[in-house]
């Protein structure tokens, strides 16, 4: 069975500061995605990333940084020099699909509030 | 603005009630998720549609049904509500068939409360 485990419930960090989301998944699955994404407080949710299970290159896109890891089942998440903006719910979650045609189901896991404290 | 839109907002009804969910995705994106968000259940896939085909369901109870018009938006209806169906239902659209699109657009969501 799949599934997505964020043990973190919620991160308090001063602003500047320097902070990591873990996310540990299972599937039995040799080929998915990966995916982070945000909800700030007013509610909307915003795409971050997706990253496949063929790629575990690290991706860094300004402050955020990902770290995939297939030896460990892990894609954490890094945000460097924090700010209060970054203060959301963060959600991993897992889909098994890469071929077209196939059920697809996406995974998430239970989330990660992170306060960013001025 | 992500340029999807659902309508309505907020819902208030009533237990056994019966209410439609509408969604539009972006201009040219063929691909439309729905997502449930409670307190209990976390944030759940329901369904995902693709070009009007019925792609993958999640996490959809049987009371709930969905569909994608030729125009490409998509409604999620939901019947015999009940308590537990209270949650901010979510669409996103991607012009990725594929589940979990390569870049997922969100709408606003809406809240449905159910008394």
């Amino acid at each position: 069975a799949q599934k997505v485990t964020q043990a973190q419930t919620e991160i308090s960090v001063v602003e500047k500061e320097d902070v990591t989301l873990d996310c540990v998944y299972e599937t039995r699955d040799t080929t998915y995605y990966l995916f982070w994404y945000k909800q700030p407080p007013s509610g909307e949710l915003v795409f971050l990333i997706r990253r496949n299970s063929f790629d575990e290159q690290n991706e860094i896109s300004g402050r955020y940084s990902w770290n995939f890891q297939k030896s460990t089942s892990s894609f954490n998440f890094t945000i460097t020099a924090s700010q209060v903006v970054d203060s959301a719910v963060y959600f991993c979650a897992l889909s098994d699909l890469l071929v077209v045609g196939r059920d697809d189901k996406i995974i998430f896991g239970k989330g990660t509030r992170l306060h960013i404290l001025p | 603005d992500s340029g999807v839109t659902q309508t309505p907002k907020h819902l208030i009804t009533a237990t056994g009630q019966r209410v439609t969910l509408r969604c539009s995705p972006r201009s040219g994106d063929l691909s439309v998720y729905w997502y449930q968000q409670s307190l209990d259940q976390g944030l759940q896939f329901l369904i995902h549609y693709y070009n009007g085909e019925e792609r993958a369901k999640g996490n959809i109870l049987e009371r709930f049904s969905a569909q994608q018009f030729p125009d490409l938006h998509s409604e999620l209806n939901l019947s015999s509500l009940e308590l537990g169906d209270s949650a901010l239902y979510f669409c996103a659209s991607s012009p990725d068939p594929r589940g979990g699109g390569e870049t997922q657009y969100f709408g606003p969501g809406t809240r449905l409360l159910v008394l």
